[in-house]
């Protein structure tokens, strides 16, 4: 099992430009999630979701669009990218009901 | 206030040594606690669940307080390897709530 996947691992985007992050998970999990990490400020939910064609906004969705058209895979949008958004990615999983969640590897976004 | 609230360290102690760290949360209907580690540029990985009752895992112990709203992680016999970011956990609905962790590094 692979676990958690993202694509890309890096990337750096002048502003304005528009990028998909992938997240793809095989473990058959229902929830999965897109969290940002800025230095000093933590993990902050950005969507989540909780089953497939299922999204809901978390603490900082404001820049970004999520799609879950199937279970295993979670896509993040930027549609215009700013300075703002210069951060590492980080989505994860897990099962229904359960704590414990599962994280991809990360991307690491640099807007200029 | 920050939901979840840590002292972000750095925390320097030498091989052998006892550490703890504290952290409090605001949310009084947090329902479920946990300690993850972070290391450098990588993703968070579950160290353990928090149990009102404290829980041990080797030379990890946990323990919450729900009455205080305060969660502990001790570290005995710390390791080389232990040096990491340990964030404190809550979760509440469908979420995880993250602090902003500890950091800490053991020297030889």
């Amino acid at each position: 099992n692979a676990g958690v996947t993202q694509t890309p691992k890096f990337r750096v985007l002048k502003t304005g430009q528009s990028m998909t992050l992938l997240c793809a998970q095989d473990m058959n999990h229902e929830y999965m999630y897109w969290y940002r990490q800025d230095p000093g400020m933590g993990l902050r939910l950005i969507h989540y979701s909780v089953g497939e064609g299922t999204t809901a906004k978390g603490e900082v969705p404001d820049g970004y669009n999520v799609s879950r058209l199937k279970k295993q895979n979670f896509l993040l949008g930027l549609e215009s990218a700013a300075p703002s958004q210069t951060s590492v990615y980080f989505c994860a999983s897990s099962s229904q009901g359960a704590d414990t969640q599962y994280f991809g590897p990360g991307t690491r976004l640099t807007v200029l | 206030r920050k939901e979840v609230e840590q002292d972000p360290g750095p925390f320097n102690v030498p091989e052998g040594a006892t550490v703890a760290f504290n952290c409090t949360y605001s949310n009084s209907a947090s329902q479920s606690f946990f300690w993850y580690r972070q290391d450098c540029r990588k993703e968070p990985k579950l160290l353990m669940s928090v149990y009102s009752s404290g829980n041990e895992d080797g030379r990890f112990t946990a323990q919450l307080n729900r009455a205080s709203q305060y969660i502990s992680l001790l570290i005995r016999d710390s390791k080389l390897s232990d040096s990491a970011t340990y964030l404190c956990v809550v979760r509440w609905t469908d979420k995880l709530i993250f602090g902003t962790g500890t950091r800490l590094q053991v020297f030889p």
